[in-house]
């Protein structure tokens, strides 16, 4: 059974700090890295698909790398605000599984205060 | 544009009872799926379709029964509701499986068996 692993499990940061999380996984048959960001009570948003080693992509203030020869990737939160606070998932997309599904690792709550 | 779309969003169920979740994408995605959230756990794959008239169980298929009749709904089914099946569960739809093709989730049913 595949796991990926996420980073820490909940992180509290002040607004205006910067912050990072990382999310690891096993870098056989591996196919494509999903992040995305969830509020409760709202849909899971998709942030980021990255596929090839050394995937750098932003969004904003939000970016994430990806390397998939060790197995990780990091999510970059840079002058976290309020408003960023939710949990981030990320999810492993890999060659043989069921038909187009991810696996999802615990995810990483952030919480911002102003 | 309405995207994945759940219902109910709440629902309290008594032991033994049965109950449908239902979920309906206006995209025209051929790949839908059913996944349930428990506290401190990552998303679960429940069952997918890959396209009408097609199903397959996930990761944690027991207890549960789907179809999917049309290409744009996939209602999951409760037979024998127990107190293990209370979660948040969440319907996405994905158009491939392509790489780069993210899911997109409804936002969410959350399900107290008591």
């Amino acid at each position: 059974i595949l796991n990926v692993e996420q980073s820490p499990q909940s992180l509290h940061v002040q607004e205006g700090d910067s912050t990072n999380f990382t999310c690891s996984f096993p870098s056989s048959n591996f196919y494509a890295l999903h992040w995305y960001r969830w509020e409760t009570a709202k849909s899971p948003e998709a942030l980021f698909v990255m596929t090839l080693n050394g995937d750098e992509k932003k969004k904003g203030r939000i970016s994430a790398t990806l390397n998939t020869k060790e197995g990780y990737s990091y999510l970059y939160i840079k002058g976290s605000q309020p408003e960023d606070s939710a949990t981030y998932l990320c999810a492993l997309m890999n060659y043989g599984g069921s038909q187009g599904n991810l696996i999802f690792g615990k995810g990483t709550k952030l919480s911002v205060k102003p | 544009n309405a995207g994945v779309t759940q219902t109910p969003k709440f629902r309290i169920l008594k032991i033994g009872q049965s109950m449908t979740l239902q979920c309906t994408q206006d995209m025209n995605h051929n790949y839908m799926y059913w996944y349930r959230q428990d506290p401190g756990m990552g998303l679960k794959l429940i069952y997918y379709s890959v396209g009408a008239g097609i199903t397959d169980k996930g990761e944690v298929p027991n207890g549960y029964n789907v179809s999917r009749s049309t290409t744009e709904d996939f209602p999951l089914r409760l037979e024998l509701a127990a107190p293990s099946q209370t979660s948040v569960y969440f319907c996405a739809s994905r158009r491939t499986v392509d790489s780069g093709n993210t899911i997109y989730f409804g936002e969410g049913s959350w399900l107290t068996v008591v």
